[in-house]
């Protein structure tokens, strides 16, 4: 079945740093993949919708600035947080769907999720 | 404006018990659910999906019900064992372009499956 690995698992920075997540669909090619946000006993927040070869398209109220988006190749979406802060501690999922651009009706495949603490 | 809704935050089960979870939509131009199961530190994994024009799909001990007159789904998971304790998210989807290819996810139920 089609796999995301999502790295890494879970990150520990100061407040100030920068951190990258990455996330790659092993065995298929995704020209959009999804980046969420999930707070303690909530669901998942829809941060980005990440597009290959062109620019993330961002929800309202996320900061483009903040959560630099790169998706370079058809297998790779980056999530950079730029200059962390503890508010920013979440865990970060991405998803990416097989079956090309137009298949909205089959499933999103989740990564494993990155728990970043901001300290 | 939540769009899915997922009522029961929590939801505890004998094992060997019938689990039920419900959800409930406001858009009616939605037209693809589906059900995801998550552990704690894990991602969403799929669990089971059902379009519009059906109003049951069966996959083993899960089921999915789905009553487009109410704008309800549920999921049936029978018998219920203390592995399938974890939160269950409901998400819907339309192929209107708004959407995009994207999910919206309802808040989650947390089941716990007891010996």
């Amino acid at each position: 079945g089609a796999v995301v690995s999502q790295h890494p698992s879970w990150v520990i920075c100061k407040s100030g740093t920068s951190v990258k997540i990455e996330c790659r669909s092993l065995d298929f090619q995704a020209t959009t993949m999804f980046w969420y946000r999930q707070f303690p006993k909530q669901s998942l927040m829809l941060m980005a919708t990440s597009n290959e070869g062109s620019k993330a398209t961002y929800e309202q109220g996320v900061e483009k600035d903040k959560f630099l988006i790169n998706h370079a190749s058809l297998t790779l979406s980056t999530l950079t947080v730029t200059s962390a802060h503890p508010e920013d501690s979440s865990f970060y999922i991405c998803s990416a769907r097989a079956g090309g651009s137009s298949s909205y009706n089959s499933p999103l495949h989740f990564g494993n999720g990155t728990r970043l603490t901001v300290t | 404006d939540q769009q899915v809704k997922q009522n029961s935050p929590s939801l505890s089960v004998q094992e060997g018990r019938i689990s039920i979870l419900n959800c409930d939509y406001t858009n009616s131009m939605f037209d693809y659910f589906l059900w995801y199961k998550k552990y704690p530190a894990e991602g969403p994994t799929f669990l089971i999906s059902i379009s519009s024009i059906k109003d049951k799909n069966e996959d083993g001990r899960f089921t999915v019900f789905l009553n487009k007159s109410a704008k309800h789904l549920s999921l049936h998971i029978v018998p219920s064992q203390p592995g399938d304790s974890a939160v269950y998210f409901c998400a819907a989807t339309s192929k209107l372009r708004n959407y995009g290819q994207n999910f919206v996810f309802g808040p989650g139920t947390r089941l716990s499956v007891l010996p």
